[in-house]
């Protein structure tokens, strides 16, 4: 069975970082693309960031480009995000989603809010 | 970067009605067109893939279809469990998502 977990949310300051982690099994992680994709509160889906297979390919949204970093640790079967100088509307709850050209397994979130 | 426009961004329809949602894109993106279904406090759940093609274990009342860059979403036959909020995604260059469909039980 395909589980992903997501880890690492919580309350952060304004300008503060916080790291995500997204723990994978029941399928070769090293053979799928992987992406995260958050939803502020009462809000629709924002596709945040994107990386191929090999961590050779990154995509990021203008939203969060310059200020997140995605990345994955194949032998660990792990996801994760670097979240930098966040800002109030960087709160929402972030999915780990797999990605076989659609959004076929999603994890079920941790929720970053960002307030002082 | 490619725009999804859905619509409705909601709907009140009964329970045994067809339902159709529509998501226009802002370019070509051939058929990478899927659609999603979401249930408060749920993650998303994948329905349609490559604009048409039905995911494993959904019910065929759910369709979609394709014409130019216009893509629908069809619920032939509405169920009690099928009251939720719909997606679209574009999956052509990166990805980005419609604005949501609410379907709600009138």
């Amino acid at each position: 069975e395909v589980q992903l977990v997501e880890s690492g949310g919580g309350l952060v300051q304004p300008g503060g970082s916080l790291r995500l982690s997204c723990a994978a099994s029941g399928f070769t992680f090293s053979s799928y693309a992987m992406n995260w994709v958050r939803q502020a509160p009462g809000k629709g889906l924002e596709w945040v960031s994107y990386i191929s297979s090999s961590s050779g390919t990154r995509y990021y949204a203008d939203s969060v480009k310059g200020r997140f970093t995605i990345s994955r640790d194949n032998a660990k079967n792990s996801l994760y995000l670097q979240m930098n100088s966040l800002r109030d509307e960087d709160t929402a709850v972030y999915y780990c989603v797999r990605e076989e050209t659609y959004f076929d397994y999603w994890g079920q979130g941790t929720l970053v809010t960002v307030s002082s | 970067d490619i725009q999804m426009t859905q619509s409705p961004s909601s709907l009140s329809a009964s329970v045994g009605d067809r339902v159709t949602i529509t998501c226009r894109a802002s370019q070509n993106i051939n058929t990478y067109l899927n659609w999603y279904q979401q249930k408060p406090g749920e993650a998303p759940k994948l329905l349609i893939y490559s604009a048409s093609s039905l995911q494993s274990g959904v019910p065929s009342r759910f369709s979609g279809s394709v014409s130019g860059t216009d893509f629908t979403l069809t619920i032939s036959s509405l169920q009690p469990e099928d009251f939720a909020t719909y997606y679209c995604q574009q999956s052509y260059s990166s990805s980005s998502f419609g604005q949501g469909t609410k379907l709600e039980i009138k």
